[in-house]
């Protein structure tokens, strides 16, 4: 248990569904990020939000929007996704205060698959 | 810009022996951290050990230490007395201090314990 929460753990989806993924974090951090991890592939940062407000957005495609209405939750809504896009999506926290520890912390995972 | 490398795509080792995990970085930020994960068939990231750039003593938590070596940008994981349970893709992840709080992750280790 890590603090971290990622709900559905696993997920199939048309290309035509909207769906979302969910991220809790209890650790009272102020950070969050969302991750792609394909096979064989290096893990690659999607987005960051810090303080609830979004810092970084890697070119990721439009058909994934998130959103971050406090510093303990965190979503990925999926619209019109495409095969390739099915892999893990890790979800992340730290606290970026100067007097807290550098830790990111990870969740389980959400395993997307689109077909 | 900066950068993990993990030369390694697989190891092998026995049982109770010991395994070092290569990681080498670049970056020209004075101030960073370095982070090991493991990741289990699962798909859930483990935290397993923290170094920070200006720390002067290697880290240690329980079997695993990270070989901290500055000059060469190196930063090496070790694993004493291998378990059965450590089998898992590991990961060496850099932070950049105000760099966003961003990790960036090497292309990853597959180890095996063998009996």
């Amino acid at each position: 248990e890590t603090g971290v929460t990622q709900t559905p753990r696993h997920l199939v989806m048309g290309m035509t569904n909207k769906k979302s993924l969910k991220c809790e974090q209890h650790l009272g951090h102020n950070a969050m990020y969302w991750y792609k991890q394909s096979a064989k592939k290096p893990l690659e940062l999607m987005f960051v939000y810090s303080l609830e407000e979004r810092v970084e957005n890697n070119s990721v495609p439009s058909r994934f929007s998130p959103e971050c209405p406090n510093s303990s939750h965190l979503f990925l809504h999926l619209h019109t996704l495409q095969p390739e896009d099915s892999a893990l999506y890790l979800c992340a926290s730290t606290s970026t205060r100067l007097s807290s520890g550098n830790t990111i912390y990870f969740g389980e995972g959400s395993w997307l698959t689109v077909v | 810009a900066q950068k993990i490398t993990q030369t390694q795509p697989g190891m092998f080792v026995q049982e109770k022996e010991a395994v070092t995990l290569d990681c080498t970085y670049d970056t020209s930020d004075p101030s960073y951290g370095l982070f090991w994960y493991k990741q289990p068939s699962s798909g859930e990231m483990i935290f397993l050990i923290y170094q920070g750039s200006y720390d002067q003593q290697n880290a240690t938590e329980g079997r695993y230490s990270l070989n901290f070596q500055k000059a060469r940008k190196s930063a090496n994981l070790v694993i004493s007395a291998s378990q059965l349970g450590d089998s898992a893709m590991y990961f060496c992840a850099m932070r950049i201090t105000g760099g966003g709080n961003k990790l960036t992750f090497g292309t990853g280790t597959q180890l095996k314990v063998e009996l």
